[in-house]
């Protein structure tokens, strides 16, 4: 089955401490990204890569790393967390042409105390 | 940059009633626009999509018509059920340039939450 998944789906965790939350799809997609989605503000892009060790910055890329060396996975790092990442994140992927049409993970609620 | 406005919610409705969420958008050139649904505890899944202007996007009874004189892409269904309860989500795609490489982007609307009762 395609399909993107993501781990863990929920995580509680306190300031400061490194956490990786994991993505993997089994489409073979060059395209991958990261969102977090908050009340009001809709989907917003952490970062993306088009393909393996191509990564670059989304919208709102600070306090996040990512990285790319294997095509079907795209880790998102928080090395230092703090409260304001609390949020669900998403990650996706696509085709490179036809970015739009983007198959979501189930998504990692994320608190930060 | 681009930017895409959702009428706020959340929208409550009985069941067959109809449903009209609005969407506009602000874009250079010419976006494919795109409406997604989160149903609860999932991720998003394409609705449906409407390529150039005057296009009609369809699917499970939702549809859009891309007006670009009007820069909207209006969300509509005749008759919602309960199972149509979710977030649903405007969206446009614009292309963008990195190291040479043309790549889609999507823009999303901050999301309507829609309820259905019995």
């Amino acid at each position: 089955e395609a399909q993107v998944t993501q781990n863990p789906r929920y995580l509680i965790t306190v300031t400061g401490k490194k956490l990786t939350v994991t993505c993997s799809q089994n489409m073979n997609h060059e395209y991958m990204s990261w969102y977090r989605q908050d009340p009001g503000l809709g989907l917003r892009q952490i970062y993306y890569s088009m393909n393996v060790e191509v990564t670059d910055k989304g919208d709102v890329p600070e306090g996040y790393k990512v990285s790319r060396k294997e095509k079907r996975n795209f880790p998102l790092i928080l090395e230092s967390p703090s409260p304001n990442q609390t949020s669900l994140y998403f990650c996706a992927s696509s085709y490179l042409r036809g970015a739009y049409e983007q198959y979501f993970g189930p998504g990692t609620r994320l608190t930060v105390t | 940059g681009d930017s895409v406005t959702q009428m706020e919610g959340p929208v409550t409705l009985s069941e067959e009633a109809f449903l009209t969420i609005n969407c506009t958008y602000t874009a250079t050139g010419y976006p494919s626009l795109f409406w997604y649904v989160q149903y609860p505890g999932e991720g998003l899944q394409l609705l449906l999509k409407a390529t150039k202007a005057d296009d009609k996007g369809s699917n499970k009874g939702f549809e859009a018509t891309y007006r670009k004189e009007t820069t909207s892409f209006h969300l509509e269904k005749g008759s919602v059920q309960v199972s149509d309860s979710a977030v649903y989500f405007c969206a446009l795609y614009s292309i963008s340039n990195a190291g040479g490489t043309s790549y889609g982007k999507l823009t999303f609307g901050q999301g309507t939450i829609l309820t259905v009762h019995p």
